[in-house]
């Protein structure tokens, strides 16, 4: 049964980095690409980034210098952190898992993230 | 990057009815991928390479489409299919999402 977890801190103060953690069960990380994408409190969805089966990482170049995707594959996880957030990050941030042509066929709970001083 | 425009942006419809969501791309893509978010949910892939129905989907849905437009249909509206419906594109890297149609019921 594929499964997705994301964990991370509820709050982030202005200007601090956001770290959040995706746990994957049901498959292997060198089989198949994870994304992260956010969701800003009612508003929709923003593709940010990409952790490919091959260690390759790819990003939405409006975040780009902000974003870093790592990936421990021996602990089925894949990391996100993004620096010097603002209140327009607030949101809902998913790890989704790429099953091919882009198509995102299993997501996780989602972590809610406040930034807020 | 691909800019995909859903319409219409919120729509109600009534149990029975025949809906109709578009998705209008910027640029031709190859296909089209729907995502069906309710309300506190988590997005679930709904309907993928334009036409396939992903598992559980009931077969009163169906997509199509071509080039620079998209369209998901529900055969007759059913009151558990009330959410936001998102398409999105695969085939141009970065993968983009629409706007979203919300569905309520009438």
């Amino acid at each position: 049964q594929v499964q997705l977890t994301e964990s991370g801190p509820g709050l982030v103060h202005p200007s601090e980095t956001l770290s959040l953690t995706c746990t994957v069960s049901g498959f292997s990380l060198t089989g198949y690409s994870v994304y992260w994408v956010r969701q800003p409190s009612g508003k929709g969805l923003e593709w940010m980034g990409r952790m490919r089966y091959n260690g390759d990482t790819s990003y939405n170049s409006a975040l780009k210098s902000r974003l870093s995707i790592s990936r421990d594959t021996s602990k089925n996880q894949v990391f996100l952190k993004m620096n010097s957030l603002q209140t327009d990050d607030t949101g809902t941030y998913y790890c989704t898992r790429d099953r091919y042509k882009g198509v995102m066929d299993a997501w996780g709970q989602g972590a809610s993230v406040t930034v807020s001083s | 990057e691909i800019v995909l425009t859903q319409s219409p942006t919120t729509m109600a419809a009534s149990p029975g009815e025949k809906v109709t969501l578009t998705c209008r791309a910027s640029s031709s893509v190859s296909y089209m991928h729907w995502y069906q978010q309710r309300s506190g949910a988590s997005p679930k892939l709904w309907i993928y390479e334009t036409s396939k129905l992903a598992s559980g989907v009931p077969n009163r849905f169906s997509g199509s489409g071509s080039g620079t437009s998209y369209s998901l249909t529900i055969n007759s509206m059913e009151t558990e299919d009330a959410a936001t419906y998102y398409c999105q594109q695969g085939s141009s890297y970065p993968p983009t999402f629409g706007g979203g149609t919300k569905l309520e019921l009438k």
